[in-house]
């Protein structure tokens, strides 16, 4: 099956301090990603997307950053709050239908 | 907009019995997918249904198959449960290739 994995299982950061959650796919054709987070007991919230055909694009204190490149695919969390406190999953779209692909997910914890 | 519900949300089966699940998407959205989420294998696609059509379909055996109604409802249905069919299962809904919306999950134990 195709492959989207995370660099780390966990993720402990200050209150106030930048996060960034990374992400390694592995197919080159996948043209459309989406971060989640999830928190316990519900379902993954979607928090960004970016397509192929760009390389970075802004929400509100987030980031995501896409470098095709190297398949990588980063999220970046602005001045992270208690309530950023989440699993974080990558998920990646390849076949032009809605079938993504999801990462293992990252645990972030946010240290008051 | 109300959003995706799923009903029921935990269900205790016991081995070779088998369950349906059910998703209503949000207003208007027309596709609805279905994931297993599992803490050793994570999120794993199972199929996805646009206007009462199967259109994409994840890597799982036939005793997992779904349907989707003309007013965009889905259900799931996995017969001859096994153990390892003990999983919360997502259905998300969407507009078309896009943010897919999620719903809470139903969590099912098999015993």
């Amino acid at each position: 099956g195709e492959s989207v994995g995370l660099h780390l299982p966990t993720l402990s950061v200050q209150e106030g301090d930048n996060s960034i959650i990374n992400c390694a796919y592995s197919n080159s054709a996948s043209d459309y990603f989406i971060w989640y987070k999830q928190e316990s007991g519900k379902g993954p919230q979607f928090i960004i997307d970016i397509r192929s055909n760009m390389d970075k694009r802004q929400g509100q204190r987030v980031t995501v950053l896409l470098n095709k490149t190297v398949k990588h695919l980063s999220l970046q969390i602005a001045a992270t709050q208690p309530g950023d406190s989440a699993v974080y999953f990558c998920a990646e779209n390849i076949r032009g239908g809605n079938q993504f692909y999801f990462g293992t997910g990252t645990s972030l914890t946010v240290i008051p | 907009k109300a959003g995706v519900t799923q009903t029921p949300r935990y269900l205790i089966k016991t081995r070779g019995q088998q369950v349906t699940l059910s998703c209503s998407p949000i207003s208007g959205h027309r596709s609805v997918s279905w994931y297993q989420q599992t803490p050793g294998q994570g999120l794993q696609f199972l199929f996805e249904y646009f206007s009462e059509t199967q259109r994409n379909k994840g890597n799982f055996p036939g005793r997992f198959s779904g349907r989707q109604f003309s007013n965009s409802r889905s259900e799931m249905n996995v017969s001859t449960l096994e153990l390892g069919d003990s999983a919360l299962y997502l259905c998300a809904s969407s507009l078309g290739v896009s943010e897919q919306f999620f719903g809470p999950g139903t969590r099912l134990t098999v015993l």
